[in-house]
């Protein structure tokens, strides 16, 4: 079965600092990775997703075959940037995304 | 802009009660699903529904069920709660891979 792993629990890092959030996941076909955010007292959203190579508020990700990895990248944090994030997967012929346990990103000034 | 909504923000309830948790979409989607979220261990899936009347187990359905009588709503009813069900609950519909999510309910069960 497929799983995802994000090794952090929390990150915390100063403003205009870079910021990595790790996810790996396993998983011996092509799957399609995504991240999903929740900000405080907002609902949890979908951030962005590999196939689409796009840059979502400063945020990047690389989908890393060969590390079977996809972490999200900032070169440079906000505050506003503080939020816990998910990394998700999702596998041809099956009709849930498997999610990671979360990484708390907090971004102090 | 898609909304999802669910019926209540907080809930407290007592062990052994039968509790429903309602989730209600307004883009006609076909996929509805539902999670619990807890601290150290993300989300997990409850439930999932992919047309009216239809509805497949997730990683963790266990106490609960669900039903789907009509396109827009999904329902998680929890038989008989229990305090090892206190936790964070968050609806969801769109597709498998965009998922549209509900504020979420906090159920704490005494």
């Amino acid at each position: 079965a497929q799983r995802v792993t994000q090794p952090e629990k929390l990150l915390s890092v100063f403003k205009g600092a870079p910021v990595e959030l790790k996810c790996n996941y396993s998983y011996s076909g092509s799957p399609e990775l995504f991240w999903y955010v929740q900000y405080s007292r907002q609902r949890l959203q979908l951030l962005l997703r590999h196939i689409s190579r796009e840059s979502i508020k400063g945020f990047t990700a690389d989908l890393n075959k060969g590390e079977t990895s996809f972490h999200l990248k900032k070169p440079f944090a906000q505050e506003e940037d503080s939020a816990m994030y998910y990394c998700a997967l999702s596998v041809s012929g099956y009709s849930t995304l498997t999610f990671g346990k979360g990484t708390m990103l907090l971004v102090s000034p | 802009d898609v909304k999802v909504t669910q019926s209540s923000r907080y809930l407290v309830k007592r062990t052994g009660e039968k509790v429903f948790l309602e989730c209600v979409q307004d883009m006609d989607h076909e996929n509805m699903f539902w999670y619990r979220q807890d601290p150290g261990l993300g989300l997990r899936l409850i439930y999932f529904s992919y047309d009216v009347k239809m509805k497949e187990k997730g990683d963790i359905p266990e106490g609960y069920s669900v039903s789907r009588e009509k396109k827009e709503r999904f329902s998680l009813i929890l038989e008989s709660a229990s305090t090892n069900q206190t936790s964070m609950y968050l609806c969801a519909s769109g597709t498998v891979e965009t998922q549209y999510f509900g504020p979420g309910t906090r159920l704490l069960v005494l």
